[in-house]
């Protein structure tokens, strides 16, 4: 597709349990970016790829979230051990090459709606 | 730190009234991007427009003008004559200007606008 892909679209898991979201992004775009959204809220920043590279992960919550991206393609997030304040949607975004003294507009795909009972 | 305030949560308007979204900002960084992101109920973000802070002219894209003052650090949103797809959450976002890397936005709590026939 022309957009950034996130599957599935909805997620609901009991406490306690593995989850893990799948980020296609648009072919050839360099950076991968995950945000988190709370109900209300403004999405939050979890963690930063430039191709298979995790260049920063400083907004991720705990040391159960974790991400990656090994072929610098596709992303997964996945969440250990879920907790009930982990229900939000969670964003997948992505750029294009960066050029030095630019920044280009992130491409934000649908979302995953995780709710954890 | 970065931060971005959107204090207006929600504005209801009557179609074909104009609007406008406050956005005001706080940042060290001596440059810097911001943009306007909305986003209807599918939940997806879509890009809208980015500002670099060196550059303070305002712009017009059909119904959508820009407000930029780096005075009073603001950076408003205004839908002249609204029309009822306008309808969506309106996010602000800040980033840091590109370093070589791509650059995490942070995000406004979002406006809500409600437009009614």
């Amino acid at each position: 597709g022309a957009g950034v892909s996130q599957s599935p679209r909805y997620k609901v898991a009991k406490r306690g349990q593995d989850v893990a979201l799948r980020c296609d992004p648009i072919s050839g775009h360099v950076s991968l970016f995950w945000y988190q959204q709370a109900l209300g809220q403004g999405p939050e920043f979890l963690t930063y790829f430039q191709n298979e590279a995790q260049l920063d992960k400083s907004g991720l919550p705990s040391d159960r979230f974790f991400a990656e991206r090994p072929e610098g393609s596709v992303s997964t997030l996945k969440i250990q051990r879920t907790q009930q304040e982990d229900s939000a949607v969670y964003l997948c975004a992505s750029s294009p090459r960066v050029y030095v003294g630019s920044n280009q507009p992130q491409h934000f795909g649908d979302g995953t709606r995780l709710s954890i009972l | 730190a970065q931060k971005v305030t959107q204090a207006q949560t929600e504005i209801s308007v009557v179609e074909k009234e104009d609007v406008t979204l406050d956005c005001v900002y706080e940042t060290r960084d001596t440059t810097y991007y911001l943009f306007w992101y909305k986003q209807p109920p599918s939940g997806e973000l879509v890009f809208l427009i980015r500002r670099n802070s060196f550059d303070e002219q305002n712009e017009i894209s059909g119904r959508y003008s820009w407000n930029f003052q780096k005075s009073t650090s603001s950076f408003n949103f205004t839908i002249t004559a609204s029309q009822v797809v306008d309808s969506a959450v309106y996010f602000c976002a800040l980033s840091e200007a590109n370093t070589g890397t791509a650059s995490k936005l942070t995000f406004g709590t979002g406006t809500r606008l409600q437009v009614t026939l």
